[in-house]
């Protein structure tokens, strides 16, 4: 039974470019949210996708934006990388979009220099 | 005030020590509450749920006081293993995000 993967797992990035991150969920989820974490802090909610929907958005500028795909997967772009965007972003799935708790990808680790 | 707030660590313990970690929470209408653990560069899992009545799970006591919008996580007979950041989560009523504390970091030492 597989878990929610996610790709790449490591990325280095200029300022000002874009970058997408992708994700699967796990078996049998239907639902994607994506954290960002910031090194010494706890994920903060960047947004979740059900039914191939922005169902709800935490406080992130319009450079971050997602997309759900029919088979579930996700994939989170951020455009006009700023410094401040170095971070590990999770994606976490789960069945329905007011299920908890949820279960966390490894992540992918974002450099921008 | 941030919305979920926990000891601010590092905790230091020696092997068998007790250990408690407290986490306060801003919103009154917050339905659901977790424990999630975190090692080093990975990503949070799911330790306990945490329940009104309290629940236990081995050397795990997770409580929560609605009352005064405060949970803790009790860690029995400490392991070297159990060396990890712990990150107190509540989901606010009617909401789907959950919303985690800056997390608290234990070391257990032999």
């Amino acid at each position: 039974d597989a878990g929610v993967t996610q790709s790449p797992t490591h990325l280095i990035k200029t300022r000002g470019q874009q970058v997408t991150l992708r994700c699967s969920p796990k078996s049998g989820h239907d639902t994607v949210s994506w954290y960002q974490q910031a090194l010494g802090q706890g994920p903060q909610f960047i947004f979740q996708y059900y039914e191939e929907e922005e169902r709800q958005r935490g406080n992130f500028p319009d450079r971050f934006s997602g997309h759900q795909f029919p088979n579930y997967s996700s994939e989170l772009n951020v455009n006009a990388l700023l410094l401040g965007d170095s971070a590990l972003y999770l994606c976490a799935s789960s069945f329905g979009p007011g299920s908890s708790p949820l279960h966390f990808g490894n992540g992918t680790r974002l450099t921008v220099t | 005030r941030k919305e979920v707030e926990q000891d601010p660590g590092p905790f230091n313990v020696p092997e068998g020590a007790t250990v408690a970690f407290n986490c306060t929470y801003s919103n009154s209408a917050s339905q659901s509450f977790f424990w999630y653990r975190q090692d080093c560069r990975k990503e949070p899992k799911l330790l306990m749920s945490v329940y009104s009545s309290g629940n236990e799970d081995g050397r795990f006591t997770a409580q929560l006081n609605r009352a005064s919008q405060y949970i803790s996580l009790l860690i029995r007979d400490s392991k070297l293993s159990d060396s990890a950041t712990y990150l107190c989560v509540v989901t606010p009523y009617n909401n789907n995000d959950m919303r985690f504390g800056a997390g608290t970091r234990l070391t257990v030492k032999p």
